[in-house]
């Protein structure tokens, strides 16, 4: 069974402008979440997505949002990019209970 | 809200059991505990989860006291490939999902 895919690995962007992520989760997950890894603030949780719906919600600006289709892939969008965005953005899935879930190896933004 | 902490860094050599540990204030009864390994330039890779006492894999043994103001990752006989940062999760079930990893455990292991 093929695990998490993001797309793409690296982005490198400029302040100011906006980003879309991409995540594919594993096969009949229908929980996707979203996280945001930084060495200073360690990984933290940004939204989950179930059903199409947000289901869950971390303390992130609203420039930070997110969509799921019908086939359970997701996106994450970030607007007006920030130096403090710079990240290794993580998605995970899951099965319908939400856990444990499953990463893949995430989407390194890197902003100048 | 639950706050995870767990030691910075600990060095162990080939062969020994290691044991993580995790603190967690705030957690409510039907809160899950899961831990994962990540390698530089990789997502965190499932280790193992539980919520009461004492749950064992193949690779590793989750205890949790009965207060689950703490959990303790157990590796045993560590190898020079079980070198990484281990993260505890917290998960929050209060009719919605939250998510609250931990600071993070650098785990080097010597020959």
């Amino acid at each position: 069974k093929a695990g998490v895919t993001q797309t793409p690995r690296y982005l490198i962007k400029t302040r100011g402008q906006q980003v879309t992520l991409s995540c594919s989760p594993i096969s009949g997950h229908r929980s996707v979440s979203w996280y945001q890894q930084t060495p200073g603030q360690g990984l933290q949780f940004l939204f989950e997505y179930f059903s199409e719906t947000q289901r869950n919600k971390g303390n992130f600006p609203g420039r930070f949002s997110g969509r799921q289709f019908s086939n359970s892939r997701s996106e994450m969008n970030v607007s007006t990019l920030e130096l403090g965005d710079s990240a290794l953005y993580l998605c995970a899935s899951s099965d319908d209970r939400g856990q444990p879930q499953h990463f893949g190896d995430g989407t390194r933004l890197s902003i100048l | 809200l639950a706050k995870t902490t767990q030691p910075i860094s600990m060095d162990s050599y080939e062969g020994q059991e290691v044991n993580i540990t995790c603190s967690h204030n705030n957690i409510a009864t039907n809160d899950y505990i899961t831990w994962y390994q990540q390698f530089p330039s990789q997502g965190p890779r499932f280790i193992i989860q539980g919520y009461k006492t004492k749950v064992t894999n193949e690779v590793a043994s989750l205890f949790i006291p009965a207060d689950r103001k703490s959990s303790t990752l157990s590796l045993p006989r560590v190898s020079l490939s079980d070198t990484a940062v281990y993260y505890c999760l917290v998960v929050l079930n209060s009719g919605t999902y939250k998510y609250i990893f931990g600071t993070g455990t650098r785990l080097k292991v010597l020959a």
